[in-house]
């Protein structure tokens, strides 16, 4: 399969732990994107890395968070001291260089703060 | 942060049915992007499109870049079972810095009834 993985697809947590979620984008992408998507919402842009430099952060992406890309393919998500409003479903996806920025996504990890 | 208008929010139709959906925005973008998302999963990538005014058709499925470049509208004829799922839009600004990233809408979940 050379599309784009997440692991793990589901994890519970309890409150004011740390969890980290990764994701592999597809190979010859060299962009990756983190997106957080809540029930009922579309997905909302977290983070952006193009090869190992990371160019955005978005308001939502608290002090709490933070994403890493060490050698330009694939990424972890890091949430430190877990919220229960952190509970939502966090997606990856990755993107070429060319001209057509299509983004491809990968199936998401679920994460549960109880 | 900023969302797409998307419309309607629901439908519930038969099988054999043409559906049709759209998207809003109050800014321009220069890239409109259609996704669909079964539940659990991450959104598979449908339509891009490119161009104002640009007709792209995938199978069953239309979709426009309205022209004035606010709006993007989705057609699916003949709806068949595995259609069901939620309908997401987005907006790309593209060209570089933050313009990768892509805003959604809230989604339009189809329910088609064999």
């Amino acid at each position: 399969d050379t599309g784009v993985s997440q692991d793990p697809r589901h994890k519970i947590t309890k409150r004011g732990q740390n969890v980290t979620f990764r994701c592999d984008p597809i190979s010859e992408h060299n962009r990756l994107y983190w997106y957080r998507q809540t029930l009922g919402q579309g997905p909302e842009f977290l983070t952006y890395f193009q090869n190992e430099a990371q160019l955005e952060k978005s308001r939502l992406l608290s002090d709490r968070f933070s994403a890493e890309r060490p050698k330009g393919s694939f990424s972890t998500l890091e949430i430190q001291r877990t919220e229960q409003g952190d509970s939502a479903m966090y997606l990856c996806a990755s993107s070429g260089t060319g001209k057509r920025y299509e983004q491809f996504f990968g199936p998401g990890t679920r994460l549960t703060v109880l | 942060g900023q969302q797409l208008n998307q419309s309607p929010q629901s439908m519930f139709i038969q099988e054999g049915e043409d559906v049709s959906m759209n998207c809003t925005s109050s800014s321009i973008f220069n890239t409109w992007l259609w996704y669909k998302q079964d539940p659990g999963e991450g959104p598979v990538l449908l339509i891009a499109l490119y161009k104002a005014g640009e007709l792209t058709s995938n199978g069953r499925l239309t979709a426009q870049f309205g022209i004035t470049r606010k709006d993007s509208f989705l057609n699916i004829s003949a709806s068949i079972p595995s259609d069901v799922g939620i309908y997401f839009c987005a907006g790309q600004l593209g060209s570089g810095g933050s313009n990768y990233k892509l805003t959604f809408g809230k989604g339009t979940l189809l329910t088609v009834n064999p």
